[in-house]
């Protein structure tokens, strides 16, 4: 089945500073990268959605300049967290689609990244 | 009213039980339905996808879908106690790349 993989796993950071996520696909080309946060004993939050080479499509409410998306290349998506504050600790995990395949919906989601702000 | 909906549980089921989770969804132009399960602390995984009308079987899992009704549900066949996770439902439109999530339902399979 496709793979996805984000890194770091976990990471603890100071209030103030930016953090990048990576997500990648490891055994296909994903024409469509997702990312969403999810919050304690909550669902998953859709932050935005990415195709490579072009601009990231925020959803209502999710400030672009504070969590900065790339999608530099079909296997390869970057969340940056900018001046991340304790109210940003949550779960980010990325989801990518296989446009090639019959379940073209079906999205496959990387194993998350969790991030403390201290 | 909520895009897609699930009774939030905790459901409870013996071992070797039907586990039954059910969800309903509020856009009739829904075509494409997932369910996926997350352990606690871990990201989703896949179990099923579903496109047409009627059921959908694969090993213990049994997908159900009724467009009419706006309704699709999960049956766990044999639960086992690693079935205990959050199993959550969610809804595709063709044409759009989004999936809408339910909030999910708490599972747990008591030995």
């Amino acid at each position: 089945g496709a793979v996805v993989s984000q890194h770091p796993s976990r990471v603890i950071c100071k209030s103030g500073t930016s953090v990048k996520i990576e997500c990648r696909s490891l055994d296909f080309q994903a024409t469509t990268m997702f990312w969403y946060r999810q919050f304690p004993k909550q669902s998953l939050m859709l932050m935005a959605t990415s195709n490579e080479g072009s601009k990231a499509t925020y959803e209502q409410g999710v400030e672009k300049d504070k969590f900065l998306i790339n999608h530099a290349s079909l296997t390869l998506s970057t969340l940056t967290v900018t001046s991340a504050h304790p109210e940003d600790s949550s779960f980010y995990i990325c989801s990518a689609r296989d446009g090639s395949l019959e379940s073209a919906d079906e999205q496959f989601f990387g194993p998350g990244t969790r991030l403390t702000v201290l | 009213q909520k895009e897609v909906e699930q009774n939030s549980g905790p459901l409870s089921v013996p071992e070797g039980a039907i586990a039954s989770l059910n969800c309903t969804y509020s856009d009739r132009g829904s075509q494409s339905f997932f369910w996926y399960r997350q352990y606690s602390g871990k990201s989703p995984e896949l179990i099923m996808f579903i496109y047409s009308n009627g059921d959908k079987e694969d090993g213990r899992f049994t997908a159900q879908l009724n467009k009419a009704s706006q309704y699709v549900s999960l049956l766990i066949r044999d639960s086992q106690p690693s079935d205990s996770a959050t199993y959550l439902c969610a809804v595709n439109n063709f044409g759009n790349e989004k999936l809408t999530f339910g909030t999910g339902t708490r599972l747990t399979i008591i030995p």
